[in-house]
Formats: C-alpha cells, structure tokens, sequence
C-alpha cells in the first residue's frame, strides 16, 4: 500500500492564482481530511469528507473547495490564492473502525 | 467540543535521560486521545492511542503514554531519551468526525 500520496511536493503561486492540490489514498478508506500547518503552528483542519459525495467545513475553509467524488480522491482546491494561504497542507486519512489517521507527506505551498 | 492543550512549547532533554511531553484535556463523555510525532519535512506519524482499557499505553519507537483521568491528561513518555527521537509531537482528541490537535511541543534530545 502507499497509504496517502499528495501532489505536489512544493508549489509557488501568484496572488490571484488557482490550483488543486491532490490527495489519494489506497487504503478504502471513508474518511478523508484536509489540513493546513502553519509555521510553529498546530493542524487547523480545513475540510473533510466521511465518505464520498459527503463534505463538510473545518475550522478554516474560508478560500478553498473540496470534493469527493470517489473513496480514493480528495481534492482541494484554492480558486484565488492569497498570501494567507502560504501554509503546508496535509491530507489524511481514516477507516470506519480505526481511529487515528494516516498523513500524507504534505505540500508546501507559498502565494507571492 | 472536545479539545487538547499541550503547556510547553518547547522540552530540552539530554540524551540517555527519561522525557516527558504534557497534555492535557477536555472532553464530554469519554476520550479517544492520541499521539504523532512530525519529523522535519515529513507528515505527522502515529504514535500511540487510547481509547479504553489499561492506562498506560504502548506505542511505536518505545514511547509510552499514561492517562490520568482524575488529572485530565495523557503525558508522552520514554525512560532514555535518543538523539533522533528530537522532533515535533502533537497531542490529539477525536471529535465526532475529526481530530482536534494541540499546538504541538519541539522535543530537542542534546547528546
């Protein structure tokens, strides 16, 4: 298994931009969740899903998108990317019986 | 809501010495709490959990974790430090469909 992938590893953006960030993972699992950490900061959770075609807000979704349409994808998307945005996004994981998540390597993503 | 707290930023400790990293809690009903570690450039990593069941837990790389639930916590642990255990460690509650984290606490072991 490769557990949770994201794509890109880095990604420089201008004010204005948009962008998707990818995030798949193999493991059938039915909750899937998105995280931004910024410097010397904890996870703020952005968006989540707890299965396919089902979403939901987090603390921060402000500037960005989600959808779900299958178990293994969850994309996110920022449509007009703003300096407060510079942050790393982690993408996770979890099944319906286990109860920790599983991340994935993050994107470090910066908005000049 | 449920949510974690972790009082210390930062914990220095020499290698070969035990450490201890905090946290502490607030729930309704019954906690599920957790431990990651984060190396540098890389995702968070579980730890250990606690959900029910013995109070000292045991988790990867020889941490162990103690839940006190007269103290609301769940302090990380190991008897002898290692050099590359240094890293960032975040405490963590389940809530009904995520997971609240603590701000996280920079363990530095010093050789």
């Amino acid at each position: 298994n490769a557990g949770v992938t994201q794509t890109p590893k880095f990604r420089i953006l201008k004010i204005g931009q948009s962008m998707t960030l990818q995030c798949t993972q193999d493991m059938n699992h039915n909750y899937m969740y998105w995280y931004r950490q910024d410097p010397g900061m904890g996870l703020k959770l952005i968006y989540y899903s707890v299965g396919a075609g089902i979403t939901d807000k987090g603390e921060v979704p402000n500037g960005y998108n989600v959808s779900r349409s299958t178990t293994e994808d969850f994309p996110l998307r920022l449509e007009l990317a703003a300096p407060s945005q510079t942050s790393v996004y982690f993408c996770a994981s979890r099944g319906t019986t286990n109860n920790e998540q599983f991340f994935g390597p993050g994107t470090r993503l910066t908005v000049l | 809501a449920q949510s974690v707290a972790q009082p210390e930023d930062q914990v220095n400790v020499a290698e070969g010495n035990p450490l201890t990293v905090k946290c502490t809690y607030s729930v309704s009903g019954n906690p599920y709490l957790f431990w990651y570690v984060q190396y540098p450039n890389r995702g968070l990593q579980f730890l250990l959990k606690y959900i029910t069941g013995d109070n000292l837990v045991k988790g990867s790389y020889g941490f162990e974790a103690e839940f006190n639930k007269s103290q609301t916590s769940f302090h990380l642990k190991k008897p002898s430090a290692l050099v590359s255990d240094s890293a960032l460690y975040f405490c963590a509650v389940r809530d009904i469909n995520d997971m609240r984290f603590g701000a996280g606490t920079r363990l530095t072991v010093k050789p």
